[in-house]
């Protein structure tokens, strides 16, 4: 059972903008912990979309944004695209059990 | 380029160990810690722990301590996860990845997956 929430999937037609939601507790998101983002393929290895709560690495395109509120994060993609289809989770930090990494339960992004 | 190139997969016995190399390249290898996460079948991401690849001070996840162990070659710019006492549960795809700046991970390797069966 994962410590950050995450819809199981959602959807959208190309060009359309969806929205990934990531929900966690006091002692990760809500004490402050920044949410970051990862997007990953079937047989690859993850690729980190957004970190530090909005920022891009080199090379991943603008359409990908996000924000934090509370004890939650968001992921948003603006201009769905097909190569998008993907599964994302989000990743904080839980200052309980000692300090962990933890992760989202992870969302399966379907373009239509 | 950041590169982290994982060992080949792995099955193994009950009750034996495995050990899990990650090769670095494109960054100053004792700059930045190097984690370990697996993802077993149908599951999520479980974070196992980070080993400074400096230093060599490790810290793992509560809920393997004892059973793992994390060791790192500098002049290799390679390092290693070693599991053991593994059971079935075992049996996931294990990745190694480059700390950020922050509490994140900006490079991952390309996973090794285990096999745990008799």
């Amino acid at each position: 059972q994962s410590v950050l929430t995450q819809p199981p999937s959602v959807s959208g037609a190309p060009g359309q903008r969806v929205t990934i939601a990531c929900t966690g507790t006091s002692s990760n998101i809500g004490a402050g912990y920044d949410v970051h983002w990862y997007q990953h393929l079937p047989g690859a290895a993850p690729k980190l979309l957004i970190s530090y709560n909005n920022n891009r690495p080199s090379g991943v395109p603008d359409r990908f944004s996000a924000s934090k509120s509370g004890a939650s994060g968001s992921l948003t993609i603006s201009g769905l695209q097909a190569e998008d289809e993907a599964d994302y989770y989000c990743q904080s930090y839980d200052s309980s059990l000692n300090g962990a990494y933890v992760f989202g339960s992870g969302t399966k992004v379907t373009v239509l | 380029q950041v590169h982290l190139v994982q060992s080949g997969a792995e099955v193994k016995r009950p009750g034996a160990s495995v050990k899990v190399s990650c090769q670095a390249s494109g960054y100053s290898f004792s700059t930045f810690a190097i984690h370990w996460v697996r993802q077993a079948p149908g599951h999520v991401f479980e974070w196992m722990g980070w080993v400074n690849t400096a230093n060599g001070f490790t810290k793992y996840a509560h809920q393997f301590q004892g059973r793992v162990t994390f060791t790192k070659d500098t002049s290799a710019n390679t390092a290693y996860m070693d599991l053991g006492s593994l059971t079935s549960e075992d049996g996931a795809v294990y990745y190694c990845a480059k700390a950020g700046r922050g509490y994140w991970f900006d490079a991952w390797g390309q996973g090794t997956l285990v096999t745990v069966s008799s």
